[in-house]
Order: C-alpha cells, then sequence, then structure tokens
C-alpha cells in the first residue's frame, strides 16, 4: 500500500524565513496533494502536482514534484504567522482514497 | 467554493453511549462522503467510504458495527459511535465529493472533537 513518509515532523521558524517540507513516497506518484490544516480544523487544499518535474506556486508557496515523481518539497518564502499550521501531503490510494503523511506542525515565532 | 459542515464541532460524551456526528455538503451534491479519525500529532486515517444510497466500505481494522455510517442523501452523511469509550475519544473529519471530480477534490469539514469520558 502507498505510504507517505514527511520531514521534518516539527518545524520552529522565525518570521520572514524560509523553510521546505518534504515528502516521499514508497511507491510511484500519480497525483500528490498538499493540504494545510489549521489545528482542530478541517483540511485546505493548497496544490496538486501529477507530472514529474512539476513546479507550481501560489503565492509564496512552491511545491515541486520530482522527475522520479516519488518526492515532494513544499517551499515557504519569506514565512509569515498565517504560514503556521499542519502541512500534511496526500496521495492517491486506490479505490477513490487518498492516504496522507503524518503531516508537519509548522510553528512561526514573530 | 464548495463547503462542508460538520456537527457537532466538539462533543462530550459517557462511556458506554453513543454519539452522532454529522456530515452536511452545503452547496454541492456529495456523491461519495469518506470519514477519518486523527490522533493528537497523527495524520488522518481513512475509516470507510460512503456512497450515496449504499452501503459504506470500511477500512480494514475499522469495526463496522461500532462505527455506523449512513449516507442517505447527497447531502447528509452521519457517523454514530455507538458504546463509546475512552479510547474513541479522537478529532474525527469527514470529506465529500461531488460526481466527476478528482480524488483530490475532497472537501473537508472543519471535524468534530470527541471526548469520551
Amino acid at each position: 500500500s502507498q505510504e507517505l513518509e514527511q520531514s521534518p515532523q516539527s518545524l520552529i521558524v522565525q518570521e520572514g524565513k524560509n523553510l521546505t517540507i518534504n515528502c516521499t513516497s514508497s511507491k510511484t506518484l500519480y497525483g500528490l496533494y498538499w493540504y494545510k490544516q489549521k489545528y482542530g480544523e478541517g483540511l485546505i487544499f493548497l496544490m496538486m502536482l501529477q507530472k514529474g518535474g512539476e513546479e507550481k506556486s501560489h503565492e509564496k508557496i512552491t511545491a515541486k514534484l520530482d522527475e522520479k515523481k516519488q518526492q515532494s518539497s513544499l517551499h515557504i518564502t519569506a514565512s509569515q504567522p498565517s504560514h503556521a499550521g499542519i502541512y500534511l501531503c496526500g496521495a492517491d490510494g486506490g479505490a477513490q482514497k487518498l492516504v496522507f503523511g503524518q503531516g508537519t506542525r509548522l510553528t512561526i515565532n514573530p | 467554493g464548495a463547503v462542508v459542515s460538520q456537527h457537532p464541532s466538539w462533543v462530550i460524551c459517557k462511556s458506554g453511549t453513543s454519539v452522532k456526528i454529522e456530515c452536511r455538503s452545503l452547496d454541492f451534491q456529495a456523491t461519495t462522503m469518506f470519514w477519518y479519525r486523527q490522533f493528537p500529532k497523527q495524520s488522518l486515517m481513512l475509516m470507510a467510504t460512503s456512497n450515496e444510497g449504499s452501503k459504506a466500505t470500511y477500512e480494514q481494522g475499522v469495526e463496522k458495527d461500532k462505527f455506523l455510517i449512513n449516507h442517505a442523501s447527497l447531502t447528509l452523511s452521519t457517523l454514530t459511535v455507538t458504546s463509546a469509550h475512552p479510547e474513541d475519544s479522537s478529532f474525527y473529519i469527514c470529506s465529500a465529493r461531488g460526481p466527476f471530480q478528482g480524488n483530490y477534490e475532497q472537501y473537508f469539514g472543519p471535524g468534530t472533537r470527541l471526548t469520551v469520558t
């Protein structure tokens, strides 16, 4: 079965700094999705990557999928307090299912 | 955008009682709804998938008789935790997807925090 490993599990950065979160798959990814979750709330869809080497950006967040389609990274530039939360990568697990990584808890210190 | 609501947002119940959680798609018809469970500092674990008008498909290890799922309409699914025990305390999140939508197009509810005392 598909398994996703995220690193780091938690991250504390100073406001204004850049940061990167990684998501590694045990199998080739045919769809990799990034979500953000605020503590105790539901998930907000951020981006979807499907092609090897694909890169997408939205505001200060950039997500990439490597050529082999087994690893994705989420990069935040000039972090802000609003970026704080839990970031989860998700992937197609077959049969309509999504499987998720364990999440990365991001804290932004002012 | 598509909105999914959950009710209640939090609930405390006594051990042995049953609790019902509702998941509603407010502005679209959800042909498929998913129920997830999330323990503190852990990821979402899919419990079951339900398609409107048919029985839910449960993931391995999830007790069907304990977690009753009903998806009787295109806008409502319910999860009933029967004979709840403290180990059932968790954060339950539903998501909904309309027809012809990809896997990632699941719209998530805000979650329900269940505490069993």
